[in-house]
């Protein structure tokens, strides 16, 4: 079964604060993605990475980077966060093109 | 600027009767479409998919058709299940973008009724 976790389903930050985001893959997909979830919006791409230290930006970059030290490990981070970034978080992992994506259960933050 | 529009953000289905969901895309490029599922408090889960060399693909229940000169394309339930009750996501993507970024729609939230 393929399993894709993120380190928590609900957090509460204040402004300001930097925040991690982590995601792990059993799946040993090269690609990683991040995702933001907003009503009416549908799902964005934040950034993904198809390499260990390998990151790209996606649609919507502005305001957070990226990490990937290792192949299973991917993590988002809002260096200081902001009221608009008060989403859910989705992160996702997907061997290519035509291959399935598979997104973990998702992190709802809220920043206060 | 959403290369992936789906129109209605709501639909209401009596159970056994048939869900139509559409999409519609700008990118003249895109040419694999897929449907995600998506229950509240849960990740998005892959559900079908369609490549543009097809005009259709069925997976029990669920059936996608594109139509490439309308930039268009559709699932269909049938028949509706209590179950189904969730929101659907349309995804698209280039065949060219060897990562597969996937690009979604607003997603349509279907409410499948007794």
């Amino acid at each position: 079964d393929v399993k894709v976790t993120q380190s928590s389903r609900y957090l509460v930050k204040r402004t300001g604060e930097k925040v991690f985001l982590e995601c792990v893959q059993d799946m040993d997909h090269e690609n990683m993605f991040w995702y933001r979830q907003d009503p009416g919006l549908g799902l964005r791409l934040i950034y993904f990475s198809y390499d260990v230290k390998m990151k790209e930006k996606g649609d919507i970059p502005e305001g957070y980077s990226v990490s990937r030290e290792k192949k299973e490990r991917f993590s988002l981070i809002l260096e200081s966060a902001s009221t608009n970034q008060t989403s859910m978080y989705l992160c996702a992992t997907g061997g290519g093109v035509t291959d399935t994506q598979y997104f973990g259960p998702g992190t709802r933050l809220t920043v206060l | 600027d959403q290369q992936v529009k789906q129109n209605s953000p709501s639909l209401s289905v009596q159970e056994g009767r048939i869900s139509i969901l559409n999409c519609d895309y700008t990118n003249s490029m895109f040419d694999y479409f897929l449907w995600y599922k998506k229950y509240p408090a849960e990740g998005p889960t892959f559900l079908i998919s369609i490549s543009s060399i097809k005009d259709k693909n069925e997976d029990g229940r669920f059936t996608v058709f594109l139509n490439k000169s309308a930039k268009h394309l559709s699932l269909h339930i049938v028949p509706s299940q209590p179950g189904d009750s969730a929101v659907y996501f349309c995804a698209a993507t280039p065949a060219t973008d060897s990562w597969g970024k996937l690009q979604f729609g607003a997603g349509t939230q279907v409410v499948v009724t007794p």
